[in-house]
């Protein structure tokens, strides 16, 4: 099995900071999952990635495949950015996740 | 992008019960969709995997006469928790499975169904 593990496990973050989450995972894999859960539980896929470096408004998600080891950045900061934010790394059959990194962004 | 709903978003149920969840990929179809489940402060934890027209393919330790699946198109997958116990209280999550065009699978996630057995 893949382990996946995420850092920090908790972050709290003034608004307007740049912030970042790191993934690192253990055996090779087809493709990288970044999701975001809300505090409902409603989850979102924000990227899949696979290699490089994608971007999409004020997140960028990074990869390096040899290192075995993403990161989800977070430019300028904003309360409702506060959500579990989730590395999941696709294997042969399905899914193997982190335990999410909660954020909190203040005013 | 794509959606993925669920139905119901909450269900609180008496010990004993059975509880269907259905899960629908609404603008692609989907050969595969798995079933999450999510404990509080926990992981997700894949329980199975769903192929459109087969039996599902259970994780280790998940009760496939407790928990049935049937993958009966390729938009609709259920999710039945048979003779609920309070220990099955749990946030159920599925996904759906589309492959991106030329490129590796896409996961698009349902909005999760939180159980309450009492």
């Amino acid at each position: 099995k893949n382990e996946v593990e995420q850092s920090p496990q908790n972050l709290t973050a003034q608004e307007g900071e740049f912030i970042t989450i790191n993934c690192s995972y253990s055996v090779g894999i087809s493709a990288l999952h970044w999701l975001q859960q809300h505090p409902g539980g409603g989850i979102v896929s924000l990227f899949m990635l696979s290699s490089g470096k994608k971007k999409h408004g004020r997140l960028i998600a990074t990869i390096n495949i040899q290192e075995k080891h993403s990161s989800l950045h977070i430019t300028a900061s904003h309360p409702r950015d506060s959500a579990v934010y989730i590395c999941a790394v696709e294997g042969t059959r399905s899914l193997n996740f982190g335990k999410g990194t909660s954020l909190l962004v203040t005013p | 992008g794509a959606v993925v709903s669920q139905h119901p978003s909450r269900v609180i149920c008496k010990s004993g019960t059975s509880v269907k969840i259905e899960c629908r990929s609404l603008d692609f179809q989907a050969t595969t969709m798995f079933w999450y489940r999510q404990f509080p402060k926990q992981s997700l934890m894949l329980m199975a995997t769903s192929n459109e027209g087969s039996k599902a393919t259970y994780e280790q330790g998940v009760e496939k006469d407790k928990f049935l699946i049937n993958h009966a198109s390729l938009t609709l997958s259920t999710l039945t928790v048979t003779s609920a116990h309070p220990e099955d209280s749990s946030f159920y999550i599925c996904s759906a499975q589309s492959r991106g065009s030329g490129g590796p699978y896409e996961q698009y996630f349902g909005p999760g169904t939180r159980l309450t057995v009492t």
